[in-house]
């Protein structure tokens, strides 16, 4: 079963405007992370919020987690073209090996 | 220190034929993870080796798709014969075992099945 499901599914706005993408869970996590793919070019890892964690920041970047809904939150304040990219939520499966459960992903594209 | 790195970054093949991906992990990390991205779709995990052994194979599709770590270092990944479903970017990831939550990812390879 899928453990992340993200919406929108894509996104378009306008350069400096903020991004938010939403991404939500089904089981019990330990923590959540977000991943950046941009076109033909790996996952980059962006930020990772505890389940004991509420909100953190990373630069432009600020992330939500609201374990009681099953949901987290990425903000990208001050978009700009450069952020333009696919960004999924992922969650460690509850065998604690490490396998990651993606989202299907947010495809942003900032105008400039 | 390097990155993931993952060989080729691209491959068009015909239906029907044999292709062989290859990751090399950061050095030192004992996990390794592919992962692949079918068009539109998410992300999917496909096996985890710690070290040389396979410790969780269960998102391999089918038993079209062998992969290996001898040694323990670099990993392949084969698929033969290989279908037109089997096209995508397939992602390789390494961590260190005491740091499974800290993955870092390779390029990845984009696979086209004409």
């Amino acid at each position: 079963s899928q453990q992340g499901e993200e919406d929108p599914q894509a996104l378009s706005i306008q350069e400096g405007e903020n991004a938010t993408m939403n991404c939500s869970y089904k089981t019990s996590i330990n923590n959540l992370q977000w991943y950046r793919q941009n076109s033909g070019r790996g996952l980059v890892h962006l930020i990772l919020i505890r389940s004991n964690e509420r909100e953190k920041h990373s630069g432009r970047l600020r992330v939500t987690l609201d374990t009681s809904k099953k949901s987290s939150s990425l903000l990208i304040t001050a978009s700009r073209a450069a952020d333009t990219a696919s960004y999924f939520c992922a969650a460690p499966a509850l065998s604690n090996t490490g396998k990651l459960i993606f989202g299907q992903g947010t495809t942003l594209q900032v105008k400039p | 220190e390097a990155g993931v790195t993952q060989f080729p970054s691209h491959s068009v093949i015909e239906k029907g034929q044999t292709v062989t991906l290859r990751c090399d992990p950061i050095s030192g990390h004992d996990n390794l993870y592919w992962y692949r991205r079918v068009m539109g779709k998410e992300i999917k995990f496909l096996l985890h080796f710690v070290k040389e052994s396979k410790q969780d194979e269960s998102g391999m599709p089918n038993n079209r798709f062998l992969a290996e770590r001898t040694g323990g270092t670099y990993s392949t990944l084969k698929v033969q014969p290989a279908e037109l479903e089997d096209s995508g970017v397939y992602f390789c990831a390494s961590s260190q075992v005491g740091a499974p939550d800290t993955q870092y990812f390779g390029p990845g390879t984009r696979l086209t099945v004409l």
